[in-house]
């Protein structure tokens, strides 16, 4: 059984960091890409990021560039975001998604986590 | 960037009823390997979102088969044959054929 599970939300203030995981199982990790996707309160589904399976590619929204950094350990089987200089505007919940949407769609999801930027 | 847009906004449909949503993205979501990379997603209240259909019309595994997608190039709708009560919640297109991936900003069905 497909399982993600994410971790290292919280509250932050506004130009702080934070750091999320998802841990995956039930599949084989570095067979895919994986992508962080997140929702603010009350809001629609923003892409955030994707890091490929085998060559470490990686692709961001322009909202987070720069500030973000997705990582994978394969060995580990997880899924991080390093997430630097926060705003206001990037409280939401966070969801990591086995996947690049593309040939290999967005099958499984985690439950999020959600990060609150707020002084 | 690709943008999609999802009409209605809101849906409130009778249990039993079909339910109907577009979908429309600002240019062809065809691929160069020929493939259109065109996905709808269910969110139920207070859950993460699901994906029901991916590629435009395949089912994802324990998907019902009254979920249904079609369309082509810019234009695609998913339809609700009888709509349940478990159906109720957002539904999101989204692209995957070019980086960012979009999302269309979400149709709400309840029931009447």
């Amino acid at each position: 059984e497909v399982q993600l599970l994410e971790s290292g939300g919280g509250l932050v203030q506004p130009g702080g960091s934070l750091r999320l995981s998802c841990a995956a199982s039930g599949f084989t990790f570095s067979d895919y890409a994986m992508t962080w996707v997140r929702q603010a309160p009350g809001q629609g589904l923003e892409w955030v990021s994707v890091i490929r399976g085998v060559n470490d590619d990686t692709y961001y929204a322009d909202s987070v560039k720069g500030r973000f950094t997705i990582s994978r350990d394969n060995s580990r089987n997880t899924l991080s975001l390093q997430m630097n200089s926060l705003r206001a505007e990037d409280t939401a919940i966070y969801y990591c998604a086995k996947g690049s949407g593309g040939y290999h769609p967005f099958d499984y999801w985690g439950q999020g986590t959600l990060v609150t930027v707020s002084s | 960037d690709i943008v999609m847009t999802q009409t209605p906004l809101s849906s409130p449909v009778t249990l039993g009823q079909p339910a109907s949503i577009s979908c429309r993205s600002s240019q062809s979501l065809v691929d160069s390997d020929g493939n259109t990379y065109l996905s709808w997603l269910q969110q139920r209240p207070g859950q993460p979102p699901r994906l029901l259909i991916y590629k435009v019309s395949n089912r994802f595994s324990g998907v019902p088969d009254r979920f249904s997608g079609s369309g082509t190039g810019t234009d695609f709708t998913l339809r609700i044959s009888r709509v349940e009560a478990e159906d109720v919640g957002v539904y999101y297109c989204m692209q995957a054929t070019q980086f960012p991936r979009t999302f269309g900003g979400g149709t709400k069905v309840e029931i009447k």
